[in-house]
Parts: C-alpha cells; sequence; structure tokens
C-alpha cells in the first residue's frame, strides 16, 4: 500500500531562519516520484519540488530544497531564510509507478512569525 | 493565464440534488485527476483519465459519482443525490504526459445543506 506520512500538525519558524518539513512514505512501487505542494489560505494548490526515485542528487528549486532519504523512506523540505508568505499549508505527496495515482499526507501548517 | 480552470468555483445545494463539476486542464496536458479535499485534510484521489480513457477509480468514488473527458479535453465530474458527507473542495490537476508534477485549479468548493 502506498502511504504518506507527516507527523507535524504545525510548525513555527522566526522569519529569515529555515525550517524542515518531515515526509516520510511507504511504497512497494521501485520507481515513484515525491513532491512537496504548498497551500495558501486561499485554497490553491502551488507545486513546490519534485525528487524522482532514481535521481541521486537531491532536489532544489530557489529557497525549496528536498532532503530524500530514500533507505529511510524519506522526503523531507527545507525552506531556508523564511519569508511571511511562506505560512501556508504544506503537502507532501507520492506518485507510483504508473502515474496513475497521486497520495497526499495531512499536511503540516506553516507558521512564519516575523 | 492558461492553467487549469475549474467551475464553478462555489456550490451550495440541498441534499439530494445532483451536481456537476467541470475542468478545463492545461491544453497540452493528456493526464487528468479529480480529488477530494475536506477541511484539515490533504487532497484524496477520486480518478484518473489519460486522454479520454479513465484509468484510474479510487474505491472513495461510490457509484453516486460519475466522471467524464469526452475528447480528452475537459472533465466533468457529477455527483448524484448529494449528501452531507459530500461537502468538501473538489480540485482537478493536470500533468503533461511524463507524470511530474501536476498543476492544480483552483477548485468547485461544494456545501451541501
Amino acid at each position: 500500500a502506498q502511504k504518506i506520512t507527516q507527523t507535524q500538525p504545525g510548525m513555527f519558524v522566526q522569519e529569515k531562519e529555515a525550517v524542515t518539513l518531515d515526509c516520510t512514505y511507504d511504497t512497494s512501487d521501485p520507481s515513484y516520484g515525491l513532491f512537496w505542494y504548498k497551500q495558501p489560505s486561499s485554497g490553491e494548490m502551488i507545486f513546490l519540488i519534485y525528487q524522482g526515485s532514481y535521481d541521486q542528487q537531491n532536489a532544489t528549486e530557489g529557497r525549496y530544497s528536498l532532503n530524500f532519504q530514500k533507505a529511510r523512506k524519506s522526503a523531507n523540505l527545507v525552506i531556508s531564510a523564511s519569508q511571511l508568505g511562506d505560512s501556508a499549508m504544506y503537502f507532501c505527496a507520492m506518485r507510483g509507478r504508473t502515474g496513475n495515482q497521486f497520495y497526499f499526507g495531512t499536511g503540516t501548517s506553516l507558521t512564519v512569525i516575523p | 493565464d492558461t492553467g487549469v480552470s475549474q467551475d464553478p468555483r462555489h456550490k451550495i445545494t440541498k441534499r439530494g440534488q445532483n451536481v456537476t463539476f467541470r475542468c478545463d486542464p492545461i491544453s497540452e496536458h493528456n493526464r487528468l485527476y479529480w480529488y477530494r479535499q475536506t477541511l484539515g485534510q490533504g487532497p484524496e484521489f477520486l480518478t484518473y483519465f489519460q486522454n479520454e480513457a479513465q484509468l484510474e477509480k479510487s474505491r472513495l468514488l461510490s457509484d453516486r459519482f460519475s466522471a467524464e473527458r469526452p475528447k480528452g479535453s475537459f472533465s466533468t465530474l457529477e455527483i448524484q443525490r448529494t449528501e452531507q458527507g459530500d461537502s468538501a473542495m473538489y480540485l482537478c490537476a493536470s500533468s503533461p504526459g511524463t507524470p511530474r508534477e501536476q498543476y492544480f485549479g483552483p477548485g468547485t468548493r461544494l456545501t451541501v445543506t
């Protein structure tokens, strides 16, 4: 069974500091993809970063980086230099081998404190 | 802007009524997904289309739910005999042939009274 687990319901971070949002996954597929999405209070889901299971290097996109530890089945999101606009819900998601289904975690609410 | 669009954005209906939502994906994307998101939860997969073929359906999709994607362009999600438990945000997403990231629409918020 495919499953995504996000154990941090809420996180706080000081502006300009870095923060790590945890994500663990479970899959028996040898090939899969891992994603992070941001959902502000306005409701739209915004794609942040992608990591393929065979990618040798950790993905980075601007201030976002994905700490991929395959043996531990974890895909933590690191946001550097937090900004007030980063306050939102963050969802970790996984795509199976076929790409026919995506599985989302329950999310982490991040609040950036000025 | 040529992103994913959904219509309507909000729908209030009485229990027992039928509702239909529309999703227009990004034009060159052949993969289209429907999700349901309730308050405080992540999106739950409902169904997946590749072009006009519905290739995957979640067991969450009861027989009151039906989805179509005629001609592989826009898609509709219909809920028959709505129940209060159907109140949720219904999200549509599309992606290109290689299933990397999905691009989400703004969602349709359904309230069943």
